[in-house]
């Protein structure tokens, strides 16, 4: 069964400096979520992302946020000068292209790649 | 605006016993979503069901049952004699209905169940 996959499972960066979260969405899926999850916390949307564009994003989405799709199968969330409150497990997801007028298509989330700041 | 309440902290069963995780929520839109995800230990999302906002009909699946009703904003999910190996998070999430299909979910804080044996 087709999944998504995210990479790294676990990193650990020293504030300040950049990091780069990887995730490869389901093939035939055209759009793309990032949510991040601090530890006991819910599940917060960041971003959503199609046809090459932010579609949306959240408050938490600040300008040392981005997003990228660098070629046709990855999809990644470039954090520029992490602050240690962005220590959180960051969920990828996908979701497959909904037929025209109809919303809520459900999304896949990876694993997470789980943060961790210091 | 959107918003999924799930007032169950932590519920902790003895296996076998039924449990009822409660989920409510608020929308000003008539058409939406409505999905329940598991999370185990290991981290990752599970995705377990998804219903619509025109479809009351209740669900079952195995042991896991889930009972929607519009008239109280309710999406409450039933796991029948449960196990341990549900052991794990449960998230109720809403996706609101946009004219662009942009669904981004507003997830509940989660419920957090212990089976023990």
């Amino acid at each position: 069964e087709p999944e998504v996959t995210q990479t790294p499972s676990h990193q650990v960066t020293q504030m300040g400096q950049e990091v780069i979260l990887r995730c490869v969405p389901i093939s035939n899926h055209l759009y793309f979520y990032w949510y991040r999850q601090i530890l006991g916390q819910k599940v917060e949307f960041l971003v959503s992302f199609y046809n090459n564009e932010i579609s949306e994003k959240s408050e938490i989405f600040d300008d040392q946020f981005s997003v990228e799709r660098p070629d046709g199968s990855n999809f990644t969330l470039k954090i520029r000068s992490t602050k240690l409150e962005d220590s959180a497990m960051y969920f990828c997801a996908s979701s497959e292209h909904p037929p025209s007028g109809r919303a809520g298509e459900t999304q896949y989330f990876g694993p997470g790649t789980r943060l961790l700041v210091l | 605006a959107q918003k999924v309440t799930q007032a169950q902290t932590e519920i902790s069963v003895v296996e076998k016993e039924d449990v009822t995780l409660d989920c409510v929520y608020e929308t000003r839109d008539t058409t939406y979503y409505l999905f329940w995800y598991k999370q185990p230990p290991s981290g990752e999302l599970v995705f377990l069901i998804r219903r619509n906002s025109f479809d009351e009909q209740n669900e079952i699946s195995g042991r896991y049952s889930w009972n929607f009703q519009k008239s109280t904003s309710s999406f409450n999910f039933t796991i029948t004699a449960s196990q341990v190996v549900d052991s794990a998070v449960y998230f109720c999430a809403l996706s609101d209905h946009r004219l662009n299909n942009f669904n981004k979910f507003y997830f509940g804080s989660g419920t957090k169940l212990n089976v023990k044996p």
